[in-house]
Parts: C-alpha cells; structure tokens; sequence
C-alpha cells in the first residue's frame, strides 16, 4: 500500500515550457487535491477533485490545468510555466465526504528558470 | 487567503519540556486538523477536532478548541528530538467539499 505518490520528484523548467505532475493512490479514495507550497508558507489549495469526474477552482488556479483520469489518477498541468510556478507542489486524497482527514504525497519540487 | 494563523512562527526548547503552538482562524469551522511536516517532506495528519468538541488527546498531543475565539491549540508533551518539524493548523469549512485551508505553520526545534 503505497498511499499517495507523485512524479517527478524534482524538475527544473525554462519559462514558457509545460509539463505535467503525476498523482496516484491506492487508498480507494474519492477526493484528491493539489497544493503548492512557497518558502516559509503554508499550502495553498490550487484544485480539487471531490470524485470522479469533477474538478473544481481552489484558492490559486491561474496558469493551472487539471485532469481527473481516473478514480486513481489525479494530474496537474502547467501550459506555460512561470518563475511564480516556482514551488514545491503536493498531491493529497482523502477518503469521501465527512470529516476525515487528508493524506498526502512526498511533493515534486519544481524550479522554473 | 490563510485563514489560520500560528503563534508561533518558530520555537526552540529543550528535549522533555513541552511545546505549545496556536493558531487562530477566522470563519467558522466544521473541524480544525493539525499537520506535522518533516524537512523536505510531505504533511502527515496528527488529529483531528470537530466544532462540537473541546479537548481531544492523541498520546503525547494533546489539542484545545476554542470556537468562541476562533482559536486551537496543540501541545507536545515530553518532546523529543525526533519531534523537530513544522506543524500546521488546517481549517475545514466543508461547504459542498472540503477544502482546508492551512496556516503558515510553527517551526518546532528540539535541542538535545
């Protein structure tokens, strides 16, 4: 049981590149979630997926795209990467709705030059 | 928008005494989570609080919930060196699907 895992771990970009961010879980879970985390920040919410099928804004979307694939697969996608895309980007799930909590991945570290 | 605040930004003490963080938010709340974040790592939930509840232990945690002033605690007892790591209160305002909203964390260092 792997929980939640991410590729790349590290990836460094030109600006104006795109790239995509791989999620996965074995967990059986029906909600998933992107976040980014900036130096001596918290997280900040980019999208979400409540289930299958469904995607949704979260606090910071802008130059973000989403893709549920599956109930599994939760991937993100930068069209044009930016310096301010610079960041430490984590995956999590969660069970269903309810009160549960959330379970994250290890974060790729993307760096754009 | 971080709806929760922590107090404070950074706190060293000695092995076996105990840590207090806070953390302040500013709507209401349906539960309120607190996270642990080992350098370099991703976010492990250490408990959970609901809206109806004052008090909730875990072992050495122990976490108050204050819904009149929109605040939390969480402490460590008998802390450790392996204690050293950010932690992070998360705000659920389950409207439709919960989104958290985090804090910017405490930054606890444990000196042996």
């Amino acid at each position: 049981n792997a929980g939640v895992t991410q590729t790349p771990k590290f990836q460094v970009l030109k600006t104006g590149q795109s790239m995509t961010l791989q999620c996965a879980q074995d967990m059986n879970h029906n909600s998933m979630y992107w976040y980014r985390q900036d130096p001596g920040m918290g997280l900040r919410l980019i999208y979400y997926s409540a289930s299958e099928g469904t995607t949704d804004k979260g606090e910071v979307p802008n130059g973000y795209n989403v893709s549920r694939l599956n109930k599994r697969e939760f991937s993100l996608r930068l069209e044009s990467a930016a310096p301010s895309q610079t960041s430490v980007y984590f995956c999590a799930s969660r069970r269903t709705s309810g009160q549960y909590e959330q379970y994250f991945g290890p974060g790729t570290r993307l760096t754009v030059t | 928008s971080q709806q929760g605040e922590e107090d404070p930004q950074a706190l060293s003490i000695q092995e076996g005494e105990n840590a207090t963080m806070n953390c302040s938010y500013k709507t209401s709340i349906n539960n309120l989570q607190w996270y642990r974040q080992n350098s370099g790592r991703g976010l492990v939930h250490l408990i959970l609080i609901r809206s109806n509840e004052r008090e909730k232990h875990s072992g050495r945690l122990r976490v108050t919930l204050d819904t009149s002033k929109k605040s939390s605690s969480l402490l460590i007892t008998a802390s450790r060196a392996a204690d050293t790591a950010s932690y992070f209160c998360a705000t659920d305002t389950y409207q439709g699907a919960q989104k958290l909203v985090f804090g910017q964390g405490t930054r606890l260092t444990i000196n042996p």
